[in-house]
């Protein structure tokens, strides 16, 4: 699995985008990058998963340039409670299952 | 629609007690099985992955064991607790129909062992 390396912590202000980027210099042919959202005490919730370009769903948008070796996840106009960490991950698909590994994530704070 | 459960939700243990933590999921079946822990300010670990009754897969060697007696149930067991044990358990599962990384996370446990 391609290592990855996201920011510790960023803050931000409700209302406000926020981009978080991932760098994954070596990322593979087949891999696909995800992203995930955790609040404290719970378990991460998927956000968003994409392979190149931009993909985009109803939480949030994923930005991969053509060398795929970094990616964006932005969140527009954010709320408080978008205070959480997120996770980025890097990895093939295969077999049916997969298994995710976890970095420490940046940790997002969204003040009032 | 598809649910999981995860219990206790809090627990809190001597040093040398054994363990059980219980995940069940509803709604689907034949799922992909996981147990993860997460340190205090730390990224998850994966321990264990099952892709069906009776078959475990060992990511990290520990005192810890799983199991799944049937298809929607996945155990996490330790005969003995290690003060290292402490932590915060997830069990997830996903499908099997399509190679994803979407996993789905229980409100998990959070083990204190004292």
């Amino acid at each position: 699995l391609a290592k990855t390396t996201q920011p510790i912590s960023m803050d931000s202000y409700e209302g406000q985008e926020v981009n978080i980027t991932c760098s994954h210099n070596n990322i593979a042919t087949n891999d696909y990058i995800t992203w995930y959202q955790q609040f404290p005490s719970q378990g991460p919730r998927f956000i968003i998963q994409g392979y190149k370009t931009k993909v985009t769903n109803e939480v949030a948008s994923l930005f991969i340039p053509a060398d795929r070796k970094s990616s964006t996840l932005s969140l527009p106009r954010v709320s408080l409670s978008d205070t959480a960490v997120y996770y980025c991950l890097v990895g093939p698909l295969s077999g049916g299952y997969n298994k995710l590994i976890f970095g420490a994530g940046t940790r997002l704070a969204v003040h009032p | 629609s598809q649910t999981i459960h995860q219990w206790p939700a809090t627990l809190v243990q001597p040093v040398g007690s054994p363990l059980s933590l219980e995940c069940t999921v509803e709604g689907t079946s034949n799922p992909n099985l996981y147990w993860y822990r997460q340190a205090a300010g730390r990224g998850l670990q994966l321990l264990f992955y099952s892709v069906g009754i009776g078959q475990i897969s060992s990511e990290v060697p520990q005192n810890l064991s799983a199991s799944r007696p049937q298809d929607r149930q996945f155990i996490l067991s330790s005969k003995k607790l290690l003060l290292s044990d402490s932590g915060f358990y997830l069990c997830a599962w996903s499908r099997t129909s399509r190679a994803t990384y979407e996993q789905y996370f229980g409100p998990g446990t959070r083990l204190t062992v004292t």
